[in-house]
């Protein structure tokens, strides 16, 4: 079945410095790709959406500066977190769907820590 | 725009009970419905979805859920649970293929021996 890896599983950074996540579809062409975040015992915030070649569209309230969406190619969508802070720490998963498809693969996410 | 309510947040079950754990949608188009099963720090794993065709959807590890365009319901039931099955559930929701899913709140189930 449909695979993405995501990577790293976690991460501890320092405030200020900037962290990638990385989502790879492993046997599929991701054409879109879903960043979201959890929080502990909430359900998953969708952040933004990315479309392979195009900019990614940011729901409201996420800054787009701070939480940089790449999408080059069909099987990788990285998410940068830019200057972080401690309030940046979260569960993020991504999860990717392909063109036709009704259907949804999510990565295994990342736990940010931001000290 | 379409929302999604799960009834309960919290779902205690003795071991080899039956569980049933609710899903509501609000929608003003037709929708395809999820639920995804979600274990401690881990993403999400696709239990069962309904596209289109028999109300009566069965998953993985025992599950099924019905719909109920009527009632605008997507329950998901488990006759017999296992320790096993603690974690959290999510139903979802989307309007078409590619876009984006709507998450129900969670329910956390947790299986007592």
């Amino acid at each position: 079945g449909a695979v993405v890896s995501q990577h790293p599983s976690w991460v501890i950074c320092k405030s200020g410095t900037s962290v990638k996540i990385e989502c790879r579809s492993l046997d599929f062409q991701a054409t879109t790709m879903f960043w979201y975040r959890q929080f502990p015992k909430q359900s998953l915030m969708l952040m933004a959406t990315s479309n392979e070649g195009s900019k990614a569209t940011y729901e409201q309230g996420v800054e787009k500066d701070k939480f940089l969406i790449n999408h080059a190619s069909l099987t990788l969508s990285t998410l940068t977190v830019t200057s972080a802070h401690p309030e940046d720490s979260s569960f993020y998963i991504c999860s990717a769907s392909s063109t036709g498809v009704i259907g949804y693969t999510f990565g295994s996410g990342t736990r940010l820590t931001v000290v | 725009a379409q929302s999604v309510t799960q009834l309960d947040s919290q779902v205690p079950v003795f071991e080899e009970a039956p569980v049933e754990l609710r899903c509501n949608y609000s929608s003003s188009v037709s929708v395809y419905l999820f639920w995804y099963v979600q274990y401690p720090n881990q993403g999400l794993q696709l239990l069962l979805k309904y596209l289109s065709g028999s109300t009566l959807v069965k998953g993985i590890n025992g599950f099924e859920a019905e719909f109920n365009k009527s009632q605008t319901s997507f329950h998901l039931r488990k006759p017999s649970v296992h320790i096993s099955d603690t974690a959290e559930y999510f139903c979802a929701v989307t309007r078409a293929a590619g876009n984006k899913l709507t998450f129900g709140g969670g329910t956390r189930v947790l299986v007592k021996p």
